[in-house]
C-alpha cells in the first residue's frame, strides 16, 4: 500500500458545485496532515492543515478519519479559481513531508 | 520578503555534465527538502535536511548529492546527469515540526 493515495482525477464540475477528495494514508501513527494546491506549472502552496476535529476556512473544511486512515477535503460554492491540483500530505516518521500524487479539479463555467 | 529562490529556473545540459541546482531560504527555517515532480509520479522526495549539516536520503536519492553547510542554502548536485533526471525539480523549507513547507518556483531540467 502506498503511503499516500489519492485518486487522480480530473474531477470536471460546474460552477457552484460541492466536491470531495479523499486521501487514505498508510501509517498509523502519522500525527500531522495537510492540503496543499497545485497550479499549473506552478510550486505547491498549503491551503490548510487538517485538525483532528475537522476545520473550516471559509468554502474549504478539512476533515479526518484516524480510525479509517482518511482524510478528505470538501469545497463548496466551487470557483474557476479553484481550478488547481490538491495534493494529500502526511508527515512521515522523520518529520518529512509525505505527499500524494494529487487530484486534479477543473472547474468549468 | 520571505522567499526560497532557486537557479537556474531553466536548464538545458548533456548527459555526464555535472551541474548544481542551487536553493536558498531567507526565513532561517531548519527543514529543506528536494523534490522532483514527473507527470503521473506527483511530487517524490529527493534528499532532505533538518539542519545545517544533516541530511537524509528521500524516496528518490539515485543520482543526486546534497549539502548543507549553512542554514540558508541546499544546493542539489549531479554528478553525472543522465536523461532520467529530466524533470521539474522543487526545493522547499520549513520549520523543524511545522506543517508549512515554502516550495521555490522550481527548475526545469532537460538532460539530452
Amino acid at each position: 500500500r502506498k503511503e499516500v493515495e489519492q485518486d487522480p482525477g480530473p474531477f470536471n464540475v460546474p460552477e457552484g458545485a460541492t466536491v470531495a477528495f479523499n486521501c487514505t494514508y498508510s501509517n498509523s501513527a502519522s500525527q500531522s496532515f495537510f492540503w496543499y494546491r497545485q497550479d499549473c506549472r506552478k510550486e505547491p502552496k498549503l491551503l490548510m492543515s487538517v485538525y483532528s476535529s475537522g476545520n473550516e476556512d471559509g468554502r474549504f473544511t478539512a476533515q479526518l478519519n484516524r480510525a479509517s486512515q482518511y482524510i478528505s477535503l470538501l469545497i463548496r460554492d466551487s470557483k474557476l479559481s479553484d481550478s488547481a491540483t490538491y495534493l494529500c500530505v502526511v508527515r512521515g516518521s522523520q518529520g518529512n513531508l509525505i505527499f500524494g500524487k494529487g487530484t486534479k479539479l477543473s472547474v468549468k463555467p | 520578503e520571505a522567499q526560497v529562490t532557486q537557479n537556474p529556473r531553466y536548464l538545458i545540459t548533456v548527459t555526464g555534465k555535472k551541474l548544481t541546482v542551487t536553493c536558498s531560504q531567507n526565513m532561517n527555517h531548519e527543514y529543506m527538502s528536494w523534490y522532483r515532480q514527473d507527470p503521473g509520479l506527483g511530487l517524490r522526495q529527493i534528499y532532505y535536511s533538518m539542519n545545517v549539516e544533516v541530511t537524509d536520503k528521500g524516496d528518490v536519492p539515485e543520482g543526486y548529492k546534497v549539502s548543507r553547510k549553512e542554514k540558508r542554502n541546499f544546493p542539489l548536485i549531479l554528478e553525472s546527469p543522465s536523461p532520467n533526471q529530466t524533470s521539474l525539480y522543487f526545493c522547499a523549507s520549513g520549520l523543524a515540526g511545522g506543517g508549512e513547507q515554502f516550495f521555490g518556483p522550481g527548475t526545469r531540467l532537460t538532460v539530452l
